[in-house]
């Protein structure tokens, strides 16, 4: 079956680069989706990128695919207070049927200033 | 365009009794769900409907009944609560088609069964 694993925390100063890790098991996988989390909202999307792109770049964010070893990772440059939410990222694949999305435990992050 | 719309907002229910909780988006997406979200489980799908009469279970669909009678609304039943369904729920809605068409999400209902 299809799984998607994140760490739960990631704390970083203001300014600094956040990091956030993600892996997925499904190698059918056709997009994959970072969403943002703010406290008491719901979900927004940040970014996504296609299985056949390794890199995607928008503004502060950008996203690292390594489809070999099943690795997603988003880099925040310049990190803000205004960043600290929780991080999920999602995988749609074609075992799942294609509308569905198969979403992370989430990485909380907290940015002190 | 309000968007994805969800009420209420909160619930507290005691064990056994039945609730409905409203979904609606004024986009004329295909594509409704609703999802789940408890700590460290992320988010999981309970039931998803890919137009008006075509519904189907997700990942956790018992304890949970939907049905889709308009493009615009997508209710999600609980006909006999229990302090498992304890849960923030969040509906989506997508247009159908390629993986770039974003899924926007209501504000979610925070649901306690005592």
């Amino acid at each position: 079956g299809e799984d998607v694993e994140q760490s739960l925390f990631l704390s970083v100063r203001e300014g600094d680069s956040s990091v956030i890790n993600c892996t997925y098991t499904d190698s059918s996988s056709t997009y994959l989706y970072w969403y943002k989390q703010e406290p008491g909202a719901g979900l927004q999307l940040l970014t996504y990128i296609f299985s056949n792109m390794d890199m995607k770049q928008d503004q502060r964010l950008t996203v690292l695919l390594n489809k070999k070893d099943k690795h997603l990772s988003l880099r925040i440059a310049d990190t803000q207070t205004g960043d600290s939410a929780i991080y999920f990222c999602a995988e749609r694949t074609l075992n799942t049927g294609f509308q569905k999305l198969v979403f992370g435990t989430g990485t909380r992050l907290l940015v002190s200033p | 365009n309000a968007g994805v719309t969800q009420t209420p907002k909160f619930q507290v229910l005691k064990t056994g009794q039945s609730m409905t909780l409203q979904c609606a988006q004024d986009m004329n997406h295909e594509y409704m769900s609703w999802y789940r979200q408890d700590p460290g489980m992320g988010l999981r799908l309970i039931h998803y409907s890919v137009g008006a009469g075509i519904t189907d279970q997700g990942e956790v669909p018992n304890g949970y009944n939907v049905s889709r009678s308009t493009t615009e609304d997508f209710p999600l039943r609980l006909l006999s609560a229990a302090p498992s369904q304890t849960s923030v729920y969040f509906c989506a809605s997508s247009a159908l088609g390629g993986g770039e068409d974003t899924q926007y999400f209501g504000p979610g209902t925070r649901l306690t069964v005592l």
